[in-house]
């Protein structure tokens, strides 16, 4: 079974600090995919990153980084210079290449950033 | 315009209830999925579907009925509401490739009373 954890259920920071969010998963799938979606305070669900398991290339686009490291399962998704904006709930997720896994998403119970000017 | 949508917005039913939650997409996405979102638990799984009449259990799939005769269409029906029931629901669907994301519809807020 595939499993999510984001051990952080809340964080609260001040505008322009740094914030890292932990993502751990388990998987017995070889090849399998991770997301991370925002959920702003609107509530629609919105797709941020995927990356492959067989690539390990950690990610920057814009104030966003991203941390795959394979040796620990884990897939950390940083803030750099948060804002007020940011202030959402991320989740992260797996999903399986093949079998049963195959395409469904399993998710984090997700984590509350609040960013405060 | 291209994309999920999911109707209603917002429902409120009363116990013992059967209640349908619409779901329609206009991507011709081979998979869709139907979650629910509820604090402290994220996203669970309910139901999803690989193609049209092709249907499958996820994680909390009691008391959920699907169906999906065409591929555009996936609607969630409570046959009997309860009140553990009552959550907000997210419809989804991807393409067929291993590493699409799932796009979302904006949800359903259903409260059981």
């Amino acid at each position: 079974a595939q499993k999510v954890t984001q051990a952080q259920t809340e964080i609260s920071v001040v505008e322009k600090e740094d914030v890292t969010l932990d993502c751990v998963y388990e998987t017995r799938d070889t090849t399998y995919y991770l997301f991370w979606y925002k959920q702003p305070p609107s509530g629609e669900l919105v797709f941020l990153i995927r990356r492959n398991s067989f690539d390990e290339q950690n990610e920057i686009s814009g104030r966003y980084s991203w941390n795959f490291q394979k040796s620990t399962s884990s897939f950390n998704f940083t803030i750099t210079a948060s804002q007020v904006v940011d202030s959402a709930v991320y989740f992260c997720a797996l999903s399986g290449a093949g079998g049963t896994s195959y395409g469904k998403l399993t998710f984090g119970q997700g984590t509350i950033l609040t960013v405060h000017p | 315009d291209a994309g999920i949508t999911q109707s209603p917005r917002y429902k409120i039913t009363e116990t013992g209830r059967q209640v349908t939650l619409m779901c329609h997409q206009t991507w011709s996405h081979s998979y869709m999925f139907w979650y629910r979102q509820d604090l402290g638990h994220g996203l669970r799984l309910i139901y999803y579907s690989a193609a049209a009449d092709i249907t499958d259990k996820g994680e909390v799939p009691d008391g959920y009925v699907v169906s999906r005769s065409k591929t555009e269409n996936f609607p969630l029906t409570l046959e009997s509401a309860t009140r553990s029931q009552t959550s907000v629901y997210f419809c989804a669907s991807r393409g067929t490739g291993g590493n699409s994301p799932l796009h979302f519809g904006n949800g359903t807020r259903l409260t059981v009373t």
